[in-house]
C-alpha cells in the first residue's frame, strides 16, 4: 500500500486560514470515511486531531476541521496560531491495514 | 491519567530480534484495539501492526509480514511487539497507539539496528 500524498509544507499568517490536502486511491481515502489527521510537534509524540473525516475529539479546537471529496481529503486549520505549527499527518484505513501520508510542515509566519 | 509506557528498544545488530513492550495505564486496555506506529529519523509515519481488542485479529503491514508479530496480554495491560529478522531500514521510533483512530500514544521507544 502506497502512502497517501501530502504537500511536503504550506504556510500562513496569524489569523489566516491554511488547507492541507490527502489524496489516496479508491482503495483507501476514497473508498472509507476512516480518515484521521494527526498533529506532531518535534520531538513529540502524536496528537489526533480529526478522525472519521471531519470529527473532532474533545478538546480540540473547533479551528480544526476536515472534509473529503472523492479520494482526497483535507484538513482546514483557520485562525492560525503559533502552536499550530508542526507536522500535519492523514491516516486512512485501507482494508487490513493503516496507511500514512508522508506528512506535511505547517510553517506560522 | 492515559500513559502508554514503551520499553525495549535499543541498538541490535542487522538480523538480530527484540521485543518491544508497551504498558497501558488509565484506560479500559480490554476494551481498546491496539496498534504500532513507526518514524524513521527524520522521516514520516508508517503504520507497523494492528490487534484487536479480543486479540483474534491481528493485520501487518508488508514491510514487516513474517518478521514482526504482535501480542497482547489484557490481564497485564500490556501489548507487545516481536521483531525478528531486523534490519536497517526498521531503525525507527516505535509507538504504541491505542484505539482506531490513534486516541492515545506513548511517547516512543528507539530502534537502530547496525552493524
Amino acid at each position: 500500500q502506497s502512502a497517501l500524498t501530502q504537500p511536503r509544507s504550506v504556510s500562513g499568517s496569524p489569523g489566516q486560514s491554511v488547507t492541507i490536502s490527502c489524496t489516496g486511491t479508491s482503495s483507501d481515502v476514497g473508498g472509507y470515511n476512516y480518515v484521521s489527521w494527526y498533529q506532531q510537534h518535534p520531538g513529540k509524540a502524536p496528537k489526533l486531531m480529526i478522525y472519521d473525516v471531519s470529527k473532532r475529539p474533545s478538546g480540540v479546537p473547533d479551528r480544526f476541521s476536515g472534509s473529503k471529496s472523492g479520494n482526497t481529503a483535507s484538513l482546514t486549520i483557520s485562525g492560525l496560531q503559533a502552536e499550530d505549527e508542526a507536522d500535519y499527518y492523514c491516516c486512512s484505513y485501507a482494508g487490513r491495514e493503516g496507511v500514512f501520508g508522508g506528512g506535511t510542515k505547517l510553517t506560522v509566519l | 491519567e492515559v500513559q502508554l509506557v514503551e520499553s525495549g528498544g535499543g541498538l541490535v545488530q542487522p538480523g538480530g530480534s527484540l521485543r518491544l513492550s508497551c504498558a497501558a495505564s488509565g484506560f479500559t486496555f480490554s476494551s481498546y484495539e491496539m496498534n504500532w506506529v513507526r518514524q524513521a529519523p527524520g522521516k514520516g509515519l508508517e503504520w507497523v501492526s494492528y490487534i484487536s481488542s479480543s486479540g483474534s485479529t491481528i493485520y501487518y503491514a508488508d514491510s514487516v509480514k513474517g518478521r514482526f508479530t504482535i501480542s497482547r496480554d489484557n490481564a497485564k495491560n500490556s501489548l507487545y511487539l516481536q521483531m525478528n529478522s531486523l534490519r536497517a531500514e526498521d531503525t525507527a521510533v516505535y509507538y504504541c497507539a491505542a484505539g482506531d483512530p490513534h486516541d492515545y500514544w506513548g511517547q516512543g521507544t528507539l530502534v537502530t539496528v547496525s552493524s
